[in-house]
């Protein structure tokens, strides 16, 4: 099965740091991303990890550990602009039937399992 | 650079109706997903189109079907609509490079569809 745990609401303070976890179980791993998500917008792209350690861009990191299916999302010097649903991602591969279409193969897509969401709270 | 659009923004339907959704996809991109995204949840894929085929497809019924067209834009359509199909429908493109992501999911703002 797939399952993607993410705690579903935290609030910090601005300048703060917060740490939003994310385990996942998935059937296949294609790497994992972080998304954010204001009221009513689309989400838009945060980070991605493929290979286990920290990538770092600017405020935010993002963490990936593959052999304990767990990641997380580091924000620094918060602000209140920052105060967003966060969405843990992980790609999955897909597969189309080749049975009727045996000349296409297994012509492999990929698709995100995304978790529940964390939102997060910045207050002054 | 232009980004991922949709449209309509907001859709009101009745049950047993069908419904079109549209998107077009961010230039350079050559594939393009729908996911559903319903009140307090993550999005949840639907399929995803390459080359003008399905290349992937979610827990959805037959009843959800989509297109894509030489210009990588995208059609989603839903018949017989059902009140649980109330959700943000969301498109979002990539850059497929035949084995794995050139580049991570851009997503439109989204279609707003209200079954009642």
């Amino acid at each position: 099965g797939q399952n993607i745990d993410q705690p579903t609401e935290m609030t910090a303070t601005e300048g703060a740091i917060v740490q939003i976890n994310c385990t996942y179980q998935t059937s296949g791993f294609n790497g994992l991303f972080w998304y954010q998500q204001h009221a009513g917008e689309a989400p838009t792209f945060l980070s991605y990890n493929v290979l286990d350690g920290l990538e770092e861009k600017g405020r935010f990191s993002s963490f990936l550990s593959r052999s304990k299916g767990y990641s997380y999302l580091l924000l620094k010097e918060l602000q209140m602009k920052d105060s967003a649903s966060y969405l843990c991602a992980v790609s999955s591969p897909t597969t189309t039937s080749s049975a009727l279409e045996p000349e296409r193969g297994n012509q492999a897509g990929t698709a995100l399992i995304f978790g529940k969401g964390t939102t997060l709270s910045v207050s002054s | 650079e232009t980004g991922v659009t949709q449209s309509p923004t907001h859709l009101i339907k009745t049950r047993g109706q069908q419904v079109t959704l549209r998107c077009s996809s961010q230039s350079g991109h050559n594939t393009v997903s729908w996911y559903q995204q319903a009140l307090g949840q993550g999005p949840q894929f639907i399929f995803q189109y390459y080359r003008e085929e399905e290349n992937g497809r979610g827990n959805f019924p037959p009843r959800f079907s989509g297109l894509q067209f030489p210009n990588y834009s995208s059609e989603l359509n839903v018949n017989a609509l059902e009140l649980d199909d109330s959700a943000l429908y969301l498109c979002a493109s990539s850059l497929w490079l035949g084995s794995a992501l050139g580049s991570p999911l851009h997503f439109g703002n989204g279609t707003r569809l209200t079954v009642t």
